[in-house]
């Protein structure tokens, strides 16, 4: 079946540095990429998404890429700030509208 | 805009009862919702996908006779955890989309925390 593999699973940068999330799908047929940010005991929070005719997008201090011939796509944000922490999802959205969600990325930026 | 919410945001019940949760789209139709359980540092794992008027169809491992999923209309969805164990504990979230089978956007509820002593 569709699957979605997530890397790091924690990550632990110094404020004011980077992070970069990495995830590769299976599914040929994907076609919508979101990630998410989900706080402990709340829901997930689309922070950033990208359609499969695009290669990169950029919102302020995140941005996302896309490689469909490798099936990789990345989070990067920069700058990270302290309430950055949080755990990480990448979704693939497969061509059977269900959204595989990776295995999620532990945040930590230490002021 | 795109609101979903849940009920309730967190229940305890004994073992061998049964617990309804609710997922109301308050702004939209949600043609299509999704029901997600969560176990502690783990990935959201999708149970089932349900559209509106029709039965459910459940992801591979999860058991339908226990995991009751009602969809009965275009903003409101029912999954009833029957005959509880305290293994079935966790936390669930409900995601509602807009168009049959869904599109690209899944809108999220806060999620239930279900306890089963």
């Amino acid at each position: 079946g569709e699957n979605v593999e997530q890397h790091p699973s924690t990550l632990s940068v110094q404020e004011g540095d980077s992070a970069v999330i990495k995830c590769t799908y299976s599914d040929s047929a994907s076609n919508y990429f979101p990630w998410y940010k989900q706080e402990l005991g709340k829901r997930p929070q689309l922070i950033i998404d990208i359609r499969s005719n695009v290669g990169e997008k950029k919102d302020q201090r995140i941005a996302v890429t896309l490689n469909k011939t490798a099936k990789h796509f990345s989070l990067h944000i920069t700058e990270t700030q302290p309430e950055d922490s949080a755990v990480y999802f990448c979704v693939s959205y497969s061509g059977t509208y269900k959204y595989i969600f990776g295995t999620g990325t532990r945040l930590k930026v230490l002021a | 805009g795109a609101v979903v919410s849940q009920h309730p945001s967190w229940v305890i019940c004994k073992s061998g009862t049964s617990v309804k949760i609710e997922c109301r789209s308050l702004d939209f139709q949600a043609t299509t919702m999704f029901w997600y359980r969560q176990f502690p540092k783990q990935s959201l794992m999708l149970m089932a996908t349900s559209n509106e008027g029709s039965k459910a169809t459940y992801e591979q491992g999860v058991e339908k006779d226990k995991f009751l999923i009602n969809h009965a209309s275009l903003t409101l969805s029912t999954l009833t955890v029957t005959s509880a164990h305290p293994e079935d504990s966790s936390f669930y979230i409900c995601s509602a989309s807009i168009g049959w089978q869904g599109t690209y956007e899944q809108y999220f509820g806060p999620g239930t925390r279900l306890t089963v002593t």
